[in-house]
């Protein structure tokens, strides 16, 4: 069964900081990995898909990173906002095709950007 | 275009009663999909609904049950809710079941005491 795991739970960084959010899963077979961002009271908002044949992808001051064989991904985010600040979620969809678009999400990471 | 609405937005039972989550998308997707969310866990899967007329179990369908009304309506109805079916639900929807990415609702959130 897929595992997907977020460190650290929660993050606090002052603006202007470079920060990166982690995701690992534990069953490399997948067929692809995204980023979403989620809101207090709101629902989710996909930032970054990343095909499990890529390396990565970039929008704007986000750039994620995918390393199948290690079931690692990660969200890197440049010159962190007060706008920012959310929960970011990571979901892997699995390899078999028989699965449909059922996702496995991780925990989430809740970051705080102070001004 | 709303997207994909949801009602209520909030809602408290009392253990034993029923009620049924109500979700319409207005995108024309074929697939719909209902999540709760508990602190911590992260989202996980009911059931879903990957064309009108069909329904699957998700990875949590214990003490649920779905009906896919038409194409635009997926609604989870809980027949006798428990303290444990207090979490947060999310509707979603996507074009079909193989499009890669999923459009959510703003949530239900359910107390059960």
């Amino acid at each position: 069964k897929q595992e997907v795991t977020q460190i650290p739970a929660a993050l606090s960084v002052p603006e202007g900081e470079n920060l990166v959010l982690n995701c690992s899963f534990t069953d490399s077979a997948i067929y692809n990995l995204q980023w979403f961002r989620q809101d207090p009271g709101k629902g989710l908002t996909s930032l970054l898909l990343i095909q499990s044949s890529q390396r990565e992808q970039t929008s704007g001051r986000l750039n994620a990173s995918l390393d199948k064989s290690s079931g690692r991904s990660t969200l890197y985010i440049a010159a962190s906002q007060p706008g920012d600040s959310a929960t970011y979620l990571c979901a892997v969809r699995p390899g078999n095709n028989n699965a449909g678009n059922m996702l496995t999400f991780g925990g989430g990471t809740r970051l705080m950007v102070k001004p | 275009n709303a997207g994909v609405t949801q009602t209520p937005k909030f809602q408290v039972l009392k253990t034993g009663q029923s009620m049924t989550l109500q979700c319409a998308q207005d995108m024309n997707h074929n697939s719909m999909y209902w999540y709760r969310q508990d602190p911590g866990m992260g989202l996980r899967l009911i059931y879903y609904s990957a064309s009108e007329g069909t329904t699957d179990k998700g990875e949590v369908p214990n003490g649920y049950n779905v009906s896919r009304l038409n194409k635009r309506e997926f609604s989870l109805r809980l027949e006798s809710a428990a303290p444990s079916q207090t979490s947060v639900y999310f509707c979603a929807s996507s074009p079909d079941r193989v499009s890669n990415e999923q459009y959510f609702g703003p949530g239900t959130r359910l107390t059960v005491t």
